[in-house]
């Protein structure tokens, strides 16, 4: 299957400090990433939908000034957690279709833990 | 009433049983079908896709989509101690990038 790459694969970063994280398409390119957050023992949250080029779009209850989302080429989308928090501590995993919009694979990277002290 | 309903489990079965895994839904609009296997402190890992109601096999792995019923289900033949893990289901309706995910299903196979 396609591969999607995540790094780091786990931070621990102090309060009020930015993290972050990087989301690569390996052997494809990526026009829409996503990225989730899932807290233990729970499922995935969609949190915002990566578009290369363009502004990430949000979902709702998710604070884009909080979130920040840079998706400046078609291997590469970056989640910044600004001025984490410990309840922002979570694993956070993006993750790209094969074939750009409709109904393809999605296909999920490693995920990131952060850890905020 | 949740969009997909999944029994998060956990479900302990011994090496060599037949797993069976669920979900159903109420959206009417979901086309296209996935199963994911996460391990702990990993991301989730594709294992299955359909795009219609039926079987479809791929090695010890059948899913099975019932549209009518609105009804999913992950077959795992001859389980095995590395198939421990927590699987997803997940499903988009037609032209949307949003997929919708069940709370998993914790499965635990014991030698």
């Amino acid at each position: 299957g396609a591969v999607v790459s995540q790094h780091p694969s786990w931070v621990i970063c102090k309060s009020g400090t930015s993290v972050k994280i990087e989301c690569r398409s390996l052997d494809f390119q990526a026009t829409t990433m996503f990225w989730y957050r899932q807290f233990p023992k729970q499922s995935l949250m969609l949190m915002a939908t990566s578009n290369e080029g363009s502004k990430a779009t949000y979902e709702q209850g998710v604070e884009k000034d909080k979130f920040l989302i840079n998706h400046a080429s078609l291997t590469l989308s970056t989640l910044t957690v600004t001025s984490a928090h410990p309840e922002d501590s979570s694993f956070y995993i993006c993750s790209a279709r094969l074939i750009a919009g409709g109904t393809g694979e999605l296909f999920f990277g490693e995920g990131s833990r952060l850890t905020v002290l | 009433q949740k969009e997909v309903e999944q029994d998060p489990g956990p479900l302990s079965v011994p090496e060599g049983a037949i797993v069976s895994l669920n979900c159903t839904y109420s959206n009417s609009a979901f086309q296209y079908f996935m199963w994911y296997r996460q391990y702990s402190r990993k991301g989730p890992e594709l294992l299955m896709y359909t795009y219609s109601s039926g079987n479809k096999e791929d090695g010890r792995f059948t899913a099975q989509v019932d549209k009518s019923s609105k009804y999913i289900s992950l077959f795992i033949r001859d389980s095995q101690p590395s198939d421990s893990a927590t699987y997803l289901c997940a499903m988009g309706a037609g032209g949307g990038n949003k997929l919708t995910f069940g709370t998993g299903t914790q499965l635990k196979v014991e030698l």
